[in-house]
């Protein structure tokens, strides 16, 4: 069974960097991309960015690019989410998900979430 | 960027009836990439339906998809009491989007 298991949560201050972590276990780790979407309080869900471990490839929307890195390990089975310059419109709660199929897609659908770390950006 | 809108934005509705929600894209959606997500309280998302008519794993059959084009829709057939929650349509394009989501409050 697949899950995938993310880091705590986190409060951080404005300019700040935060790094979330997402372990997965059952099924193939390397050959399905993984993504992260988000979701501010009481609203609805946006789209980060996504990662296939195989072969390292990453993809960001365009709002989060030059301040959003998206890592893998593969020796653990972990990708990493790291949002750099958060504002307090960064908080939300941070979902991992795995697409549902095997291939180059990061963009969804994904059949697998993780439960979400909730980041808090506060002064 | 395609621009998902959906419809109701609430609507209410009792345990045993007939639920309609609608998602409309701004431009035309290659059909396969167009899929539609369950959400409650403190939960994360849940996958129903993916490639707009296909249920995902363990979807009960009262859930049914449907549409092309620019609008596809999301069927419930009789609502049972776990079935109140929010619904997001997405598509799942080259630039990805979420619909602002429905809401199925009970009545």
């Amino acid at each position: 069974q697949v899950q995938l298991v993310q880091s705590g949560a986190e409060v951080k201050k404005p300019g700040s960097s935060v790094k979330v972590s997402c372990k997965t276990s059952g099924g193939s780790f390397s050959t399905y991309p993984l993504s992260w979407v988000r979701q501010a309080p009481g609203q609805g869900l946006e789209y980060m960015g996504g990662i296939i471990p195989i072969f390292a490839t990453t993809n960001y929307a365009h709002k989060f690019q030059g301040r959003l890195t998206i890592t893998a390990d593969e020796s653990t089975s972990t990708i990493y989410m790291e949002l750099s310059s958060l504002t307090s419109e960064d908080t939300a709660i941070y979902y991992c998900a795995r697409v549902l199929v095997q291939g180059m897609v990061t963009t969804g659908p994904w059949g697998y979430w993780g439960r979400g770390t909730l980041v808090t950006v506060s002064s | 960027e395609i621009v998902l809108t959906q419809s109701p934005g609430t609507v209410s509705l009792s345990p045993g009836e007939r639920a309609t929600l609608s998602c409309r894209a701004s431009q035309s959606v290659n059909s396969l990439y167009l899929a539609w997500y369950q959400q409650k309280p403190g939960q994360a998302p849940r996958l129903l339906i993916y490639a707009a008519s296909t249920r995902a794993t363990g979807i009960p059959d009262r859930f049914s998809g449907s549409g092309s084009g620019t609008d596809f829709t999301l069927t419930i057939s009789r609502l049972e009491p776990e079935d109140f929650a929010v619904y997001y349509c997405q598509e799942s394009g080259s630039s990805p989007s979420f619909g602002p989501g429905t809401k199925v409050d009970i009545k």
